[in-house]
């Protein structure tokens, strides 16, 4: 089967602009988990969809949000950049169906880079 | 929520040492802990999960224990190689999420 798949893979915005980046997951996983991967804070959990709908959030403010759609493709937009937006944003599948307790499978990710 | 603390952040290790990484976590209803190695420039990679029902796992060079009482689950490499120079996360489920420590960077020197 072909990876978890992200685009673009690189981004350079400016602050204030908005990006949006795409996740196609593992053909039939239905779950797709986003994550913010900065130097020191490790991967920190944004949000989980499944079957287009979203079942848990991370700690993140609201300019950050997501969507999903019925092929399972995943979609985050975020809204009015800041330059702390800097960082690798890497989305995950899964099969979904175990709530978090299953193997999760990572994307390359999409380097953002504020200016 | 639920917390993932992990150490040490950096460990240097000489070729052939065994490494060990610690984590503990705070969600007592946590019952998956999987780990993850992600080597320079590229994605993370599952090398090894463990669930609550089993104390300890191996694979090959590579295992992980469990303490349910203690809500704390370590890593350990043994014979370590320059290729295990990466940067490994632990994690542990909640309902619908994984929640990952900040990371352990291992440098192996031959």
């Amino acid at each position: 089967k072909a990876g978890v798949t992200q685009t673009p893979r690189y981004l350079i915005k400016t602050r204030g602009q908005q990006v949006t980046l795409s996740c196609s997951p593992i053909s039939g996983h239905r779950s797709v988990s986003w994550y913010q991967q900065t130097p020191g804070q490790g991967l920190q959990f944004l949000f989980e969809y499944f079957s287009e709908t979203q079942r848990n959030k991370g700690n993140f403010p609201g300019r950050f949000s997501g969507r999903q759609f019925s092929n399972s493709r995943s979609e985050m937009n975020v809204s009015t950049l800041e330059l702390g937006d800097s960082a690798l944003y890497l989305c995950a599948s899964s099969s979904g169906g175990g709530y978090g307790q299953e193997t999760q499978y990572f994307g390359p990710g999409t380097r953002l880079l504020v200016l | 929520g639920e917390n993932v603390e992990q150490h040490p952040s950096t460990l240097s290790v000489q070729e052939g040492d065994s490494a060990v990484i610690k984590c503990t976590y705070s969600d007592s209803a946590s019952n998956y802990f999987p780990w993850y190695k992600q080597e320079l420039g590229k994605r993370p990679q599952l090398i090894i999960d463990i669930r609550s029902n089993v104390g300890e796992k191996k694979d090959q060079r590579i295992a992980v224990t469990l303490n349910k009482t203690a809500k704390h689950f370590s890593l350990h490499i043994t014979e370590t190689q320059p290729e295990d120079s990466a940067v490994y996360f632990c994690a542990a489920s909640t309902r619908t999420a994984l929640i990952f420590g900040k990371g352990t960077t291992l440098s192996v020197s031959s």
